[in-house]
């Protein structure tokens, strides 16, 4: 079935580092990407999103890339703080519907001051 | 509160039982989506609703059902329920048909 790689699943980076997250999707179909970053405890919460037809979209420390050529996406956070600690998850649409989205497995970034 | 309100919080239910989650979605959203989270599972996407009615379908199974009412509260109904139930329910909002962009608190819930 369709589904969305995620890598990697744990990341430690000192604060004020870079980091980069990667997804891989399968459905060709695929036209939404969106990204979610879940603090312990609490509700995912939308931090970016970018669709088929862009490359790649910036929101200030955040930038997500796409290559849909080899069908993967990524996301990138610079100068990280140690509020960037959560668990991210990367979404793929599947089907042609933007509402049904297909789950990376997370990946725990933990920023070290 | 005009963001994504989710009840009850918590929910301790038997084996073989059914419960309601219920959702009210953000003010002027007309788009309910309801997610499952749990350990071995991950996030997966069950639902979609639009002013009404379905719009996406995901991994719900057959024991599970939801529904979007006039005022646009959903519910999410769960039935023989089985210990593998147990999870976070997530419930989302959004203007339109798209994609969520506000989540509520969730539901756990655990099957006993």
């Amino acid at each position: 079935g369709e589904n969305v790689e995620q890598h990697p699943s744990t990341l430690s980076v000192q604060e004020g580092d870079s980091a980069v997250i990667k997804c891989t999707y399968s459905d060709s179909a695929s036209n939404y990407f969106p990204w979610y970053k879940q603090e312990l405890g609490k509700r995912p919460q939308l931090i970016i999103d970018i669709r088929s037809n862009v490359g790649e979209k910036k929101d200030q420390r955040i930038a997500v890339t796409l290559n849909k050529t080899a069908k993967h996406f990524s996301l990138h956070i610079t100068e990280t703080q140690p509020e960037d600690s959560a668990v991210y998850f990367c979404a793929a649409t599947y089907g042609g519907s933007q509402g049904n989205l297909i789950f990376g497995k997370g990946t725990k970034l933990s920023v070290k001051p | 509160d005009s963001g994504v309100t989710q009840t009850p919080k918590h929910l301790i239910t038997a084996t073989g039982q059914r419960v309601t989650l219920r959702c009210s979605p953000r003010s002027g959203d007309l788009s309910v989506y309801w997610y499952q989270q749990s350990l071995d599972q991950g996030l997966q996407f069950l639902i979609q609703y639009y002013n009404g009615e379905e719009r996406a379908k995901g991994n719900i199974l057959e024991r599970f059902s939801a529904q979007q009412f006039p005022d646009l509260h959903s519910e999410l109904n769960l039935s023989s329920l089985e210990l593998g139930d147990s999870a976070l329910y997530f419930c989302a909002s959004s203007v339109g048909p798209n994609s969520a962009d506000l989540f509520g608190q969730g539901t756990r819930l655990t099957v006993v």
